[in-house]
């Protein structure tokens, strides 16, 4: 199957710092890219979607301006936290997915787990 | 509001038992996946259906799509310790998918 790499794993950082998350397609093109994020024994909550040279489509309640996501190429899309505090740490997981008649298929990274201090 | 109820939230087996978990909405869907996800990690797919009224067998497990693609079902036989893990249902009505709350599924040896 189709290869998501998602980094870091983990990653702390104090309060105020931004962090980064790197999520790659290593042997696909993902024309589209979503981010997720997941509480401790929840599912999955969608936070945007993305599509290579465009601009995000945050979901309701997401603040574009916290959550920056950047999707430059078709096996790149980042997440950058802004000004993190304790309240955005949790699991964020990124996914990617093709075009064309499986379109609807996602391919997941591993995670990053995030805790701000 | 969940688009894809899942049921139930969480089940806690014998090793050798058999179950069935549910996947069900009011919206058609183009396609449904089922994943698993352990702790830590990334969700995994396991399998994508298409067709109403569809079967497909994975080893132990059997997933069904019903016939007006609106629901969906995963049924494990004799489960092992292996299968333990959080199970996800997946739907995309539209262009967009969304994810079901999941089973948590325990199997004890």
């Amino acid at each position: 199957g189709a290869v998501v790499s998602q980094h870091p794993s983990r990653v702390i950082c104090k309060s105020g710092t931004s962090v980064k998350i790197e999520c790659r397609s290593l042997d696909f093109q993902a024309t589209t890219m979503f981010w997720y994020r997941q509480f401790p024994k929840k599912s999955l909550m969608l936070m945007a979607t993305s599509n290579e040279g465009s601009k995000a489509t945050y979901e309701q309640g997401v603040e574009k301006d916290k959550f920056l996501i950047n999707h430059a190429s078709l096996t790149l899309s980042t997440l950058t936290v802004t000004s993190a505090h304790p309240e955005d740490s949790s699991f964020y997981i990124c996914s990617g997915s093709t075009s064309g008649g499986t379109k609807n298929i996602q391919y997941f990274g591993a995670g990053t787990r995030l805790s701000v201090l | 509001t969940q688009l894809l109820e899942q049921s139930p939230q969480f089940l806690s087996i014998q090793e050798g038992e058999n179950l069935t978990v549910y996947c069900n909405s009011s919206s058609v869907f183009s396609s449904l996946q089922w994943y698993r996800q352990e702790p830590g990690e990334g969700p995994v797919l396991l399998v994508t259906v298409v067709t109403g009224g569809e079967v497909k067998k994975l080893k132990r497990l059997t997933f069904q799509f019903g016939d007006a693609r609106k629901d969906s079902s995963l049924h494990i036989t004799a489960a092992q310790p292996g299968d333990t893990g959080l199970y996800l249902c997946a739907g995309a009505p539209v262009s967009d998918m969304r994810f079901g709350a999941g089973t948590r599924l325990t199997v004890k040896p």
